[in-house]
């Protein structure tokens, strides 16, 4: 029933390891994204995809890849993690095009140490 | 100049009053509008969208847009203490991604 999920809802994980983070949407939409909401609670736009491909690249380390196998699927890929991507990374989607209406997924938190 | 202003808060009313909660955005290009209200520890969960200049009403709440002088806001009537949340602002143009406000944080006293 869930129509927007990820996994894992915690991760924990020391500096310099790579980690991945999964999302899938059962909603139909062409869309996904990637938030980051850090400790002031800001919630900034990362990445976005359309049919699998990149439409919106924020200023994002290139240590972060998205990947999108599907369009009801979108991970991200976290390389050499630093202390700074200690965060909460929420995965969203939406019918095609910008102006509609994003459905976030539970989020997963990320604690790097 | 931020993109998409709100109060942070903490907004404070009784229960049962009327909550209003304000947004200004920069971009006088803006073409959808949305609230989202995310409770602690959780993710971001639509309340209303809003397209047009005047007003949308759902339930208790009701959106309010003024694009001449970009603003909207959003009014929770009859204010439970379930709805003690942050409330956030995404503004949208067609060509751009959501940008959000840094969120107003209310409180319902019981």
């Amino acid at each position: 029933d869930t129509a927007v999920s990820q996994t894992p809802k915690y991760l924990v994980t020391q500096m310099g390891n790579d980690k991945s983070i999964k999302c899938e949407q059962n909603l139909g939409h062409d869309t996904m994204y990637w938030y980051k909401q850090d400790s002031k609670k800001f919630l900034k736009i990362m990445f976005s995809y359309n049919n699998k491909e990149l439409i919106i690249n924020e200023t994002v380390p290139n240590r972060f890849s998205p990947k999108s196998p599907d369009k009801a699927h979108l991970n991200l890929h976290i390389n050499s993690l630093e202390l700074g991507d200690s965060a909460v990374y929420f995965c969203a989607s939406s019918p095609s095009g910008g102006l509609n209406e994003q459905y976030f997924g539970p989020g997963t938190r990320l604690t790097v140490t | 100049q931020k993109e998409v202003e709100q109060n942070s808060g903490p907004l404070s009313v009784p229960e049962g009053a009327i909550a209003s909660l304000n947004c200004t955005y920069s971009d006088r290009v803006s073409q959808s509008f949305f609230w989202y209200r995310q409770y602690s520890g959780k993710s971001p969960e639509l309340i209303m969208s809003i397209y047009s200049n005047g007003d949308k009403e759902d339930g208790r709440f009701t959106a309010q847009l003024n694009k001449a002088s970009q603003y909207v806001s959003l009014l929770i009537r009859d204010s439970q203490p379930s709805d003690s949340a942050t409330y956030l602002c995404a503004v949208a143009r067609y060509g751009q991604n959501f940008v959000f406000g840094p969120g107003t944080r209310l409180s319902v006293l019981p």
